[in-house]
């Protein structure tokens, strides 16, 4: 399953509100996630399931969508909001990630 | 607090093989699924392997097919990766992560910092 992101990157100011897309080769049913990834660090795991925050994910982060259309929100972009976002799938083996949005500060 | 520890990478010639380790602690191991996924210097996120709780179920990349293999020890709560037959585009950072519950079909919850393999001569 091949996942498409757009844009490759968003330039954008704190404040602002941020809109990802990925979009599948095949439906997904809900079973994508998002993660956000800064310069040196892991992945983190901000929603499953399409549309469930993980653990300590604050409320400005939200996932909608299903089949093979989803998007990540951030309604409101925070200095540390700044990095490199990736959904993956779990719908069947190979796992896939997209290829990533890199969130910029205009 | 779930902690994912890898260690083994390093620099190693083509053709050669390397195994990585990764010690895990702050959860029952046994419960769930575990992966490894890796990334290039400045690229993306590519999942190269997964074991299911039992070891029932193993899946590879198909970049990785026939070269690696994954296994784990649940009374040791450690999971390695058996990489032979290295080629210079398996260099990358390799990530030990924990998957949400016990089957493959996984998100990844927890991450360890990663260990970087870099094949060249």
């Amino acid at each position: 399953i091949v996942l498409t992101q757009s844009p490759a990157t968003l330039s954008l100011s704190p404040g602002e509100r941020a809109t990802l897309s990925c979009r599948a080769s095949q439906s997904l049913s809900s079973y994508l996630a998002w993660y956000q990834q800064k310069p040196g660090q892991a992945p983190r795991l901000l929603i499953s399931d399409a549309s469930y925050r993980a653990t300590g994910i604050p409320a400005r982060f939200s996932g909608s969508g299903s089949g093979t259309d989803f998007t990540l929100t951030i309604s409101s972009l925070e200095p540390e909001d700044f990095a490199v976002y990736y959904c993956q799938q779990r719908s069947n083996w190979p796992l896939t990630f997209g290829g990533g949005t890199k969130v910029e500060i205009k | 607090e779930v902690q994912l520890v890898e260690w083994g990478g390093g620099l190693v010639q083509p053709g050669r093989s390397l195994r990585l380790s990764c010690a895990a602690s702050g959860f029952i191991f046994d419960n769930y699924a575990m992966h490894w996924v890796r990334q290039a210097p400045g690229k993306g996120l590519e999942w190269v392997s997964g074991i299911t709780w039992n070891s029932g179920a193993l899946g590879y990349a198909d970049s990785v097919k026939g070269r690696f293999t994954i296994s784990r020890d649940n009374a040791k709560s450690s999971l390695y990766l058996q990489m032979n037959s290295l080629r210079p585009e398996d260099t990358a950072f390799y990530y030990c992560a924990k998957g949400d519950y016990g089957g493959g079909e996984n998100f990844f919850d927890s991450w360890g910092q990663g260990t970087l393999v870099t094949v060249s001569s």
